[in-house]
């Protein structure tokens, strides 16, 4: 099972967006809306964001988006904050019954 | 609130077994599939194991099929990973993670994380 294509890096300043795109084949993203997305800081603890391709646990901020087109799922942040600086992973549930991570997006708040 | 506690890291020779815990509390333990995430160091997180809510099933990637078994003890609140056969390529950080749900396709969401253990392969 390959791994899903996330871009390495992002950046953008306080207030701009930004999105994060999660590239899948039919064989993950494209059939199922059992796609995730967590935040890691370094030394903590990874913490989802978002599941179910648009869904937010209790307690997340509303300035995480998720959505997905075909076989890529996105997260938007908007309005940056210096504390959305972090590691973004996607992951998605597959045709094997696995799941399968993306290669994580660098997120740098200038 | 959920907590999960990861033990049982450490240094370990290739081929030699090692067994992670993960002791939960803070929520219904008997009621949710639990994963195991890795991360290598300087690399991104691999997804290891679930195991559904009442251990009737689970699933593993291939890269660990037929050398790591997962199980869970309810009566302990308490899941584990066996690592038999160890290499050097599965020195990593370990997470266990709580799932949205017992089986179906609420198993396949990773909700709550705990703060992992290292588990160093090595001679």
């Amino acid at each position: 099972q390959s791994a899903l294509t996330q871009p390495a890096s992002v950046s953008g300043s306080p207030g701009q967006s930004i999105t994060i795109s999660c590239a899948g084949s039919n064989n993950d993203v494209g059939t199922y809306d059992i796609v995730s997305w967590f935040q890691h800081h370094p030394g903590k603890a990874p913490k989802v964001i978002i599941y179910e391709v648009t869904k937010r646990p209790s307690g997340v901020s509303s300035h995480f988006f998720g959505s997905k087109s075909g076989n890529t799922a996105s997260l938007t942040i908007s309005g940056l904050q210096a504390e959305d600086e972090a590691e973004y992973y996607c992951c998605s549930y597959t045709t094997a019954s696995t799941l399968v991570f993306g290669g994580g997006t660098k997120l740098t708040v200038l | 609130q959920v907590q999960l506690v990861e033990s049982g890291g450490g240094l370990v020779q290739p081929g030699r077994p090692l067994r992670l815990s993960c002791s939960a509390s803070g929520f219904s333990f008997t009621s949710y599939g639990m994963h195991w995430v890795r991360q290598a160091p300087g690399k991104g997180l691999e997804w290891v194991a679930v195991i559904s809510y009442d251990g009737g099933a689970e699933y593993y990637a291939d890269s660990v099929k037929g050398r790591f078994t997962v199980s869970r003890d309810n009566s302990k609140n308490t899941v584990f990973l066996q690592m038999n056969s160890p290499r050097s390529d599965d020195t990593a950080f370990y997470y266990c993670a709580k799932a949205l749900g017992g089986s179906g396709s609420h198993l396949w969401a990773p909700l709550s994380w705990g703060q992992g253990t290292l588990v160093t392969v090595s001679s």
